[in-house]
């Protein structure tokens, strides 16, 4: 069993819904990233959280440490959100090793 | 500031081949990553550097992979010899302590 598990693996969604993500994860962490790929592109990060909610634009995220669980939420989705979204955590401790998740394709029709 | 850049973007060499990938991080950022991605595994880290020095680089494929990074404006990643199976995106990343990563555009390598 992966330490970081993603889901859906694959997501088909129309322009303007809601989307969610999720990420859960098995060992004790310092921080939590949200990562963004697209096709054949670079990886830029979304979102750098240890507690709580973290917002900018249309992107939202959520961490909860007691139930080691993570949320990305895309409101009013387009098709330029089409990506893979990837799940990363800072295991605990003196380390700065990301461990990642498999990664969430998301496509988002016109 | 630049980013991180990497170069080549696109490297195609034969089986046996020396390959040198190359990394310049983001100024003033002290942590430096190098990592691969392939369909297979995904993204996996395969060394980073903390103020120049190889902290952990437990995972380094084999022997035929070696990361050096001679000064905190430049880092290589060496594949020697190459093997199809090293086929993949490396990409190098780097940070501050306290930040996130900013990761670089990528080289994709193929091995033939």
């Amino acid at each position: 069993k992966n330490e970081v598990e993603q889901s859906p693996q694959n997501l088909t969604a129309q322009e303007g819904e809601f989307i969610t993500i999720n990420c859960s994860y098995s060992v004790g962490i310092s921080a939590l990233h949200w990562l963004q790929q697209h096709p054949g592109g670079g990886i830029v990060s979304l979102f750098m959280l240890s507690s709580g909610k973290k917002k900018h634009g249309r992107l939202i995220a959520t961490i909860n440490i007691q139930e080691k669980h993570s949320s990305l939420h895309i409101t009013a989705s387009h098709p330029r959100d089409s990506a893979v979204y990837i799940c990363a955590v800072i295991s605990g401790g003196a380390t700065n090793k990301l461990i990642f998740g498999t990664g969430t394709l998301l496509a988002v029709q016109p | 500031d630049a980013g991180v850049i990497q170069s080549p973007r696109h490297e195609v060499t034969e089986m046996g081949q020396e390959v040198t990938l190359r990394c310049k991080p983001i100024s003033g950022h002290d942590y430096l990553f190098w990592y691969r991605q392939t369909m297979m595994r995904g993204l996996e880290l395969l060394i980073y550097f903390n103020n120049n020095v190889p902290i952990d680089d437990s995972g380094m494929p084999e022997d035929r992979f070696s990361a050096k990074m001679p000064n905190a404006s430049f880092s290589t990643l060496k594949i020697q010899p190459s093997e199809p199976r090293d086929s993949a995106v490396y990409f190098c990343a780097s940070k501050t302590a306290t930040y996130e990563q900013y990761f670089g555009p990528g080289t994709r390598l193929t091995v033939t």
